[in-house]
């Protein structure tokens, strides 16, 4: 079984660019979720993405998008990095559970440090 | 809004001593609750899941435990050792519109001492 993996693991960024950070979901994995943990604090729910579409979503403004690909991977694109966009930014993947059913453990990948200066 | 608290915010034990941090959360309608162990730089590990209908989950020297009507969980861990160091966080898999919208406390940074 393979685990959630990310890339790259570390990101150096000016203002006003762009980033593109990749997740490949564990084995058997049909949902995507990302989080955005800045230092010292506990990680922020982006987005999540199920059957290649975007399934709810945090307090982010829209320069924060992402995409599902067919296999489960996804990508989070930042568009305009600003300085509070600095954070590690992690991956979950999971079983997205069915109707009335209960929520599913989710496995979080090792991350992307993003640093934008 | 859901708002999840972790106390204490660190802590300092020697080895062997047992230990319990502490969790809670306002909003008793969830889903599940996880708990992660966080390295420094590193991702999250997955430690324990309970799910609304259990009380606790156990593994290993840990165990974890979960009240809903008070919006409370602690996490057991016994016999600590120097390994055990790392950041601790729980997070509540909240029953919204996304039902895989975890809400995360900000950690109990644990430290043992040889």
């Amino acid at each position: 079984e393979t685990g959630v993996t990310q890339s790259p693991t570390h990101l150096i960024k000016t203002r006003g660019q762009q980033v593109t950070l990749r997740c490949s979901s564990q084995s058997g994995h049909n949902t995507v979720s990302w989080y955005q943990q800045a230092l010292g604090q506990g990680p922020q729910f982006i987005f999540q993405y199920y059957r290649e579409e975007e399934n709810g979503r945090g307090n982010f403004p829209p320069r924060f998008s992402g995409l599902q690909f067919p296999n489960y991977s996804s990508e989070l694109n930042v568009n305009a990095l600003e300085l509070d966009d600095s954070a590690l930014y992690l991956c979950a993947s999971s079983l997205f559970p069915g109707l009335g059913t209960l929520g599913n453990e989710q496995f979080f990948g090792p991350g992307t440090r993003l640093t934008v200066l | 809004k859901q708002e999840v608290t972790q106390i204490p915010a660190a802590l300092s034990v020697p080895e062997g001593e047992n230990l319990v941090l502490n969790c809670s959360f306002t909003d008793s309608a969830i889903y599940n609750l996880q708990w992660f162990r966080q390295d420094p730089g590193k991702g999250l590990t997955s430690l324990l899941l309970i799910q609304s209908s259990q009380r606790e989950q156990t593994s290993g020297r840990l165990n974890a435990s979960l009240d809903k009507s008070s919006g409370r969980s602690t996490l057991y861990i016994a016999a600590s050792q120097p390994g055990d160091s790392a950041t601790y966080l729980c997070a509540v898999g909240h029953r919204g519109m996304n039902n895989n919208d975890m809400r995360f406390g900000a950690g109990t940074r644990l430290t043992v001492k040889p």
